[in-house]
Formats: C-alpha cells, structure tokens, sequence
C-alpha cells in the first residue's frame, strides 16, 4: 500500500485557518487522497478527498500538488472543536475497500 | 438513512473471560463490514473485514475471530482475553461503488480486561 507521511501534532490558534500536510510521493494514478479525522473517544469521521483538483466541503478543503505527492488539508476557521487526530489515506477503490491509518496529526487548538 | 450499532458501550473483563461485541447497521444492504482496535494512545489497527455473509479476512494473527451470520451483523469474538485485548474496537461499514465512497464507524466499544 502507498504510505503516507504526517507530523505528529500541531497547534494552531482557534479561529485561525490550519494547514495539515500530507507527503505521499508513491502514489500511483489510481489513489485516491481521503482525509478522516478522530474527535476524542469517538470514531474517525469522513473529512474529504479528492483525486487531482482542489476540493472544497462545509467541513474542509484539500488542496493537491500538481505532481499528487503531496496534499493539504485546509480549515478555514479553527475552532476547539475541530481539536482532533487527522488521517490522510491513499485508498484503492477494490472490492475489499481497506482503510489501513497510519498515525495522523494530533491538532491542538488554543483557545 | 443509515446507522450503525455497537454494543455494549462499555465492558470490564477478567482475563480468560470469553468476548462478544456486536455491531449492526440498519439502512443499508450488502455493506463492507469492518472490526478496528485502538490501544490506548495508539493508532487503528484493522482486525477484521468482510465483503459478505460468512466471508471474513483477518489483518493480523490475534486471539480474536469474526463473524458475520446475517448481512448487516458483524461480531467480535474471542474464547479468552488476554490483558493485550484491551482497547477501543471499532466497527465500520462501506458501500463499494465510485470514489465517494466513505467508511462510516460506530460509536465504539471501550474494552478493559483485569
């Protein structure tokens, strides 16, 4: 599976806009770039994704390199409720549709 | 709209003690079921997945086992707990079909064994 490469943790002010970096230079024509993120206690929750353009959701945007080896997870806004584990994931849309998370980025908001 | 179950919420277990967890989605048909843990201050681990009643994969070699006997139920299994076994499992479902698709979790189940 390609792999992935994340910071451990970052803070960011609340009400400042974050930028979470995502490094997968062996990504192949076929994956897909997901971004999930894990409230404390909780499940991970679908964030966004997106295959070679920008996309943007109420939750997020996601900006991909041109080349695709790397990506960017964008909030806008920070609030303390977005203080979470976010996990950029390559994913093959096979039969099987593994989700294999790696470490993530613990985002700490000050307030 | 769908929804997923796990229960029980919460559960204490003396080690040697056997295991059931239990998940179910409502809303749905044919879905990919998965089975996660998360140590304690770690990182999600996939146990299990399936694509069909009674088709079931294993990620890694453990004292757990799955089980899929209806196509929206999936359950977590383990005829003695080790110490080891302690975490916050996880169950997921997903749909195959285009580049939307999206695995949804439970609300989990926090297991401790003594």
């Amino acid at each position: 599976d390609a792999k992935t490469t994340q910071p451990n943790s970052m803070e960011s002010n609340e009400e400042e806009p974050v930028h979470l970096p995502c490094n997968h230079s062996t990504i192949s024509g076929t994956d897909y770039i997901h971004w999930y993120r894990q409230l404390p206690s909780q499940g991970p929750e679908y964030v966004i994704h997106g295959l070679t353009s920008n996309v943007n959701n109420r939750m997020a945007s996601l900006a991909i390199a041109e080349d695709r080896k790397s990506s960017t997870l964008i909030l806008h806004r920070a609030t303390l409720r977005d203080a979470a584990v976010y996990y950029c994931i390559l994913r093959v849309l096979n039969r099987d549709d593994k989700i294999i998370f790696g470490k993530g980025t613990r985002l700490h908001i000050l307030p | 709209s769908q929804t997923i179950h796990q229960w029980p919420a919460t559960l204490v277990q003396p080690v040697g003690s056997p295991l059931s967890l239990e998940c179910t989605v409502e809303g749905t048909s044919n879905p990919n079921l998965y089975w996660y843990r998360q140590a304690a201050g770690r990182g999600l681990q996939l146990l299990f997945y399936s694509v069909g009643i009674g088709q079931i994969s294993s990620e890694v070699p453990q004292n757990l086992s799955a089980s899929r006997p209806q196509d929206r139920q999936f359950i977590l299994s383990s005829k003695k707990l080790l110490l080891s076994d302690s975490g916050f499992y996880l169950c997921a479902w997903s749909v195959v079909g285009g580049s939307t698709d999206t695995q949804y979790f439970g609300p989990g189940t926090r297991l401790t064994v003594l």
